[in-house]
Parts: structure tokens; C-alpha cells; sequence
């Protein structure tokens, strides 16, 4: 049974640093992309990168690239992203969510449609 | 960049009756185009993809087609548990999410 778990809910300063992680089981977490995606309030769901964690390349949408990072740990099925640059506008429910498709397949084609997404977590940033 | 418009924002609909839900994409290259359904609390759950197809476990009374530019959610026979936000996608673009209350 596939499974995203993800670590807990955060609350950082403006300017501070945020990374989550997102443990995953039940299938082959080299054999998909994961990808990553927020939930702002008022503001509907916004994608912010993917990563193939195949070749531990990683692809970030325009208004994060620099100040997000999303790696992986192969050894323990777990994808990461970290926030740089904290701003109350990134006050929102991040959720890891893997692409339906296989890695080979979306080698080929753009993959944007997930089966699995994590639980998420709640990054609140506040002075 | 894509844009997804999405609409209504909010649709008051009466248990047992039908829900139509619309999306309308800036440029469509294909029919890569799914919904999700999200309730207070949960993640979002795919229910179509690639336009028509439903996702695993995902009851009958869910359809998606498309005319042109326009794609549309059609929930038939309402059931109390369908009452929850939706969201249109066509690859990174997501639409701002159709709230189906009841009526």
C-alpha cells in the first residue's frame, strides 16, 4: 500500500528557513517523480517543483526557483523540500504528491497528474 | 504560461441533483487535464485525469469531458460525502477550486 508520510507542522520568523520531509512506502520511490505543491489561504493550490528522484534532478516553477531546494535520500525513500527567504505570503499546507505515471514515461512526457499525495504540513511563518 | 480559470467559485447544489463544474484553459496542447476533490483536513484526491478517466475507486457518478478550450466536472446524483472543494488542472496549472455546498 503506497504511503507519504510527512513531518510536522512549522512555525518560522520572516526570513527563516523551512524543510519537510516526506518518507515514502510501499513502491518503488525511484521509479516515480514526486512532486510538490502548497495550499495558501485564499489562494487555491499552486505547484512549486518536482524532483526525479531517479537522477536527483529537480525543477522548480518561476516564483520559487532560488529560494526552494527539493532533494532526496534514495536510501530511506524520503523526499525533502526546504524554503528559503520565509515570507507570511508562504503561510500554507505543502504536500508532497507522486506523479501517476513512472519515471519512464515521464521522462518522455510532462507528468502533473498525482495518485498519492501526503498528509501535509502546516507551515505557519509569523514575527 | 497556462492559466486555469475556474467556475463557479461556489455552486449550492441539493443532495440527489447534478453539479456541473467548468474550466476553461489559456492555451490546451492536449487532454492532460484532471480534477481533484479536497475535503477540510485531507489532502486532495485525484478523480479524473487525462480529461475523461477516473481514478481507481472512484464511483461512476464522476465524469470529465471537454469541448475546445473548456473542460467540465459532472457529478451526477449528489451524495452527501461529495460536498468539498474542486480543483481543475492542466499540468502545473491549477484552477482556484469550485466550492459544492449544500443547497
Amino acid at each position: 500500500q503506497v504511503h507519504l508520510l510527512q513531518s510536522g507542522a512549522e512555525v518560522k520568523k520572516p526570513g527563516g528557513s523551512v524543510k519537510i520531509s516526506c518518507k515514502t512506502s510501499g513502491y518503488s520511490f525511484s521509479d516515480f517523480y514526486m512532486h510538490w505543491v502548497r495550499l495558501a489561504p485564499g489562494r487555491g493550490l499552486e505547484w512549486v517543483g518536482w524532483i526525479n528522484p531517479q537522477i536527483d534532478d529537480a525543477r522548480y516553477a518561476p516564483k520559487f526557483q532560488g529560494r526552494v531546494t527539493i532533494t532526496r535520500d534514495t536510501s530511506i525513500s524520503t523526499a525533502y523540500m526546504e524554503v528559503n527567504g520565509l515570507t507570511s505570503d508562504d503561510t500554507a499546507i505543502y504536500y508532497c504528491a507522486r506523479v501517476s505515471g513512472g519515471v519512464e514515461l515521464c521522462n518522455r512526457i510532462s507528468c502533473y497528474e498525482y495518485d498519492y499525495w501526503g498528509q501535509g504540513t502546516q507551515v505557519t511563518v509569523s514575527s | 504560461e497556462v492559466i486555469v480559470t475556474q467556475s463557479p467559485a461556489t455552486l449550492s447544489v441539493s443532495p440527489g441533483e447534478r453539479a456541473i463544474l467548468s474550466c476553461r484553459a489559456s492555451q490546451t496542447v492536449n487532454t492532460i487535464f484532471g480534477w481533484y476533490q479536497q475535503k477540510p483536513g485531507q489532502a486532495p484526491r485525484l478523480l479524473i485525469y487525462e480529461t475523461s478517466a477516473r481514478a481507481t475507486g472512484v464511483p461512476a457518478r464522476f465524469s470529465g469531458s471537454r469541448s475546445g478550450a473548456e473542460f467540465t466536472l459532472t457529478i451526477n446524483d449528489l451524495q452527501s460525502e461529495d460536498f468539498a472543494v474542486y480543483y481543475c488542472q492542466h499540468y502545473k496549472a491549477f484552477g482556484q477550486g469550485t466550492k459544492v455546498e449544500i443547497k
